[in-house]
């Protein structure tokens, strides 16, 4: 398809347990964002990739989160030691062109997102 | 984390009524993007705009970007069952990589 696919769709883990999401952007999007969505709010920044460069990660709440996007397209979210409170709704979204100045066109597409369970 | 102020929270209407949305912020945005998301699946974008006074239409939705560029409304005209779900504004503050979501309108028609 030609839009942003995410996999898995659903994740159950147990409490101590690494996990890793993955994220396909629509072809040759530039960049590349990642939130997290908990149960009845609106989505919140984790980082942001340009290509392969990592240009903004100050939305990760610890180091226990971890991006990459390597060769400027898959992405993947990883996450260790899963606590509990890392149970929400990782939320893919790709942009056909970067960031840059005060008035950039940036539209971004999100991905069906994966539910992450942590028991 | 930081979300922005999105009034109301929730909303039941009639089908057929317009609906009145908006999101302020205590920063100026570049930009401001208008999403609606249904259970289960990734929020759909439904306008975006990129400047201050900017008015934009798309079928039966219009926005606009406030011209203090610390506010944007969302109006939907004669609303129908199918525009059920939650709407929700995000805003890129000058300088940043990242956009900031409202907290949210859940909107509910009555046929």
């Amino acid at each position: 398809g030609a839009g942003v696919s995410q996999s898995p769709r659903y994740k159950v883990a147990k409490r101590g347990q690494d996990v890793a999401l993955r994220c396909d952007p629509i072809s040759g999007h530039v960049s590349l964002f990642w939130y997290q969505q908990a149960l009845g709010q609106g989505p919140e920044f984790l980082t942001y990739f340009q290509n392969e460069a990592q240009l903004d990660k100050s939305g990760l709440p610890s180091d226990r989160f971890f991006a990459e996007r390597p060769e400027g397209s898959v992405s993947t979210l990883k996450i260790q030691r899963t606590q509990q409170e890392d149970s929400a709704v990782y939320l893919c979204a790709s942009s056909s062109t970067r960031l840059a100045g005060r008035s950039s066109y940036n539209e971004q597409f999100f991905g069906p997102g994966t539910r992450l369970t942590v028991l | 984390g930081q979300q922005l102020n999105q009034s109301p929270q929730s909303m039941f209407i009639q089908e057929g009524e317009d609906v009145s949305m908006n999101c302020t912020s205590s920063s100026i945005f570049n930009t401001w993007l208008w999403y609606k998301q249904e259970p289960g699946e990734g929020p759909v974008l439904l306008i975006a705009l990129y400047k201050a006074g900017e008015l934009t239409s798309n079928g039966r939705l219009t926005a606009q970007f406030g011209i203090t560029r610390k506010d944007s409304f969302l109006n939907i005209s004669a609303s129908i069952p199918s525009d059920v779900g939650i709407y929700f504004c995000a805003g890129r503050p000058s300088g940043t990589y990242k956009y900031i979501f409202g907290t949210g309108t859940r909107l509910k028609v009555l046929a």
